[in-house]
Parts: structure tokens; sequence; C-alpha cells
């Protein structure tokens, strides 16, 4: 299995401009996470899918943050406009929910720069 | 509240040494324990969990973590340290009732030769 992928692996953007980070998740997984690591904050979860619907986005800093998860084996996590403070690594982890507990699988990162 | 700690920014071992990486955790209802792993520039590993039944788990690498409910702990072992351990590791637990990860703020582990 490819494991989980995320893309860019690295963006950098001026302040304001519009960011979109992906993930494609481990096929057949059906949760799917959006975390940001800092040196400050650690590691935060953001939002969580189940079966591609949103079940908690309480992590999500404010409405410059949206996520979508259109289908199985998709989902973006858009920063508008973006603002230096959002500088971080942004993962997506994926599970599977399998006899009432599930481990979940990290992709490689997306490090975003804002300037 | 979930929460976990870890209380060591880092720890320090000479390689062949055994190695302890320490987590104490509070949650309601039923811990479900992990560890991951994170090298440089990379995504976190996982390493272990801990659900139900045997306290002492084994996992990668390894590596085993004992589950301690009076302590409320759930500890990360290595009997012999390599020196390509030296990573950041995460404790992370959730409570049965929820699929919310909460991550303690890491330890870094070196292993010198």
């Amino acid at each position: 299995d490819a494991g989980v992928i995320q893309s860019p692996r690295h963006e950098v953007t001026e302040m304001g401009q519009e960011v979109t980070l992906r993930c494609k998740p481990i096929s057949g997984h059906d949760y799917l996470f959006w975390y940001r690591q800092t040196m400050m904050r650690g590691l935060e979860l953001l939002i969580y899918f189940n079966n591609n619907v949103p079940i908690d986005d309480s992590g999500m800093p404010e409405d410059r943050f949206s996520a979508k998860m259109p289908n199985a084996s998709f989902s973006t996590l858009k920063i508008q406009p973006s603002e230096p403070r959002d500088s971080a690594v942004y993962f997506c982890a994926s599970s599977l929910l399998r006899g009432g507990t599930d481990t979940q699988y990290f992709g490689p990162g997306t490090r975003l720069t804002v300037l | 509240a979930q929460s976990v700690a870890q209380p060591e920014d880092q720890v320090n071992v000479a390689e062949g040494n055994p190695l302890t990486v320490k987590c104490t955790y509070s949650v309601s209802g039923n811990p479900y324990l992990f560890w991951y792993v994170q090298y440089p520039n990379r995504g976190l590993q996982f390493l272990l969990k801990y659900i139900t039944g045997d306290n002492l788990v084994k996992g990668s690498y390894g590596f085993e973590a004992e589950f301690n409910k009076s302590q409320t702990s759930f500890h990360l072992k290595k009997p012999s340290a390599l020196v390509s351990d030296s990573a950041l590791y995460f404790c992370a637990v959730r409570a049965d009732s929820s699929y919310k990860l909460i991550f303690g703020s890491g330890t870094r582990l070196l292993v010198r030769p």
C-alpha cells in the first residue's frame, strides 16, 4: 500500500493568498484527520471525517480554514486568506475502524510557509 | 477532558543501554493509548498501542510499553537502544467514546554511540 499521500510537500506563499493542501488516504480507510504541528502548540487536531462526513471541526482555528472530503479517496484543507501565523506542518492521517478501535496512519506532511 | 503529559523534553542514553520515555495520561473512561515516532522531516509512524488485555504491549523496532492503570502511565521502553532510535516520540490517548487522539508534547530521544 502506498500509505497516506499528501501534496504538495512544501508550499511557500505570501500573506493573503489562498492555499490548498491535498490528501489521499489509505484505500479502504473510513476516517480521515487533519492535524497541524508547530513548535509552540505541538500537534493539534483540526478536523476529522467519517465516511466523508465532517464529524468534529472544533479544532479549526477560524473561518479562514475550511476542509472538504468530496469522496473516499480525496480531501482538501484550504486556507483563505493565509497569514504568517499559519506557517506550520500540516499532516493528514487516516484510519479504519475495526473491532471498535483504529490506528491512525500519517502522511509525510506539507510544510507551509506564509511570508 | 483528555490530556497527555510527557515530562521530559529530551532523554539521553548510550547505545546498548535500556531506554525509557515517560508518558502519563488523563481520560474519562477506558483509555486507548498509542506511541508514535517522528524522524526529521517525516510524518508520524505508529509504534504500538494498548487497547485492552496484557499490560505489556510489544511493538515495532523492539519497542514495548507498559500500561499502569493505577499510575495512569504508559511508558515506552526498549532493552537496548540503537543510535538509529534517535527521534521524536509522541504519546497519545483517546477515550473509548471518542476518535479524537490527544498527543503529548513529544520527547526527543538522543542515543549516543
